[in-house]
């Protein structure tokens, strides 16, 4: 199957700083999503994406398509402790029917 | 508009014993797919369905485990004469055309005594 590479593996910040984490894959895809999850539930979706360089903001949240259609990337400013929690990012390739998800980026937020 | 719905939310079986996962798509939503948790990993795809019909479902094992989405009612993930290894998270996502985003509801955290 598609390998998707997400890092960093999991982040400690600081309350209040920004946070940048990235996917990438060997693969081209014409669609990438960001979810979080929270322990004990389902993955929320955050932002969807649909055109290589698409920039979509979701409140504090930016995520991009990159241009090469193998990579995308999320920011989160000024982080808060509901931050925390565990981002997956998901792709899409042309053929097929699944959507590949990457092994996620844990998210812990220091008050 | 209610989201995907999921039931059980927790599910213990004993060795040897069946269990059903039910999963209730989105309002308009004719796609589900299935998906597996482990601890601390990320989700594996196991099936994709329409109504009526499974569409691909290469990331099932094959033995013991199956999946339906009947034309009324919720789909269903089955797996019989559970084993402690399949004891994980499973998530039913929907989506309202191929390909499209899917969203996904609250899990079925099955764990095998």
């Amino acid at each position: 199957g598609q390998q998707l590479n997400q890092s960093p593996q999991s982040m400690f910040i600081q309350e209040g700083e920004d946070v940048s984490m990235n996917c990438t894959s060997s693969s081209i895809f014409n669609t990438w999503l960001w979810y979080k999850q929270d322990p004990g539930e389902g993955p929320v979706l955050l932002i969807a994406l649909y055109k290589a360089g698409e920039l979509t903001s979701n409140g504090r949240l930016t995520a991009q398509f990159g241009i090469t259609r193998k990579d995308s990337f999320l920011n989160i400013s000024a982080s808060i402790p509901s931050d925390v929690g565990i981002y997956f990012c998901a792709g899409h390739l042309n053929t097929g029917n699944q959507f590949y998800f990457g092994t996620g980026t844990s998210l812990t937020v220091i008050p | 508009n209610a989201g995907v719905m999921q039931n059980p939310r927790h599910l213990v079986r004993r060795r040897g014993q069946e269990a059903r996962l039910r999963c209730s798509p989105m309002k308009g939503h004719s796609h589900v797919y299935w998906y597996r948790q482990l601890p601390e990993e990320g989700l594996k795809f196991m099936v994709y369905l329409q109504k009526e019909n499974i569409i691909d479902e290469s990331g099932m094992p094959k033995e013991r485990f199956s999946a339906e989405f009947p034309k009324e009612g919720p789909s269903i993930l089955r797996i019989q004469q559970v084993v402690r290894g399949d004891s994980a998270a499973y998530f039913c996502a929907s989506s309202p055309h191929a390909g499209e985003t899917q969203y996904f509801g609250p899990g079925t955290r099955l764990l095998v005594l």
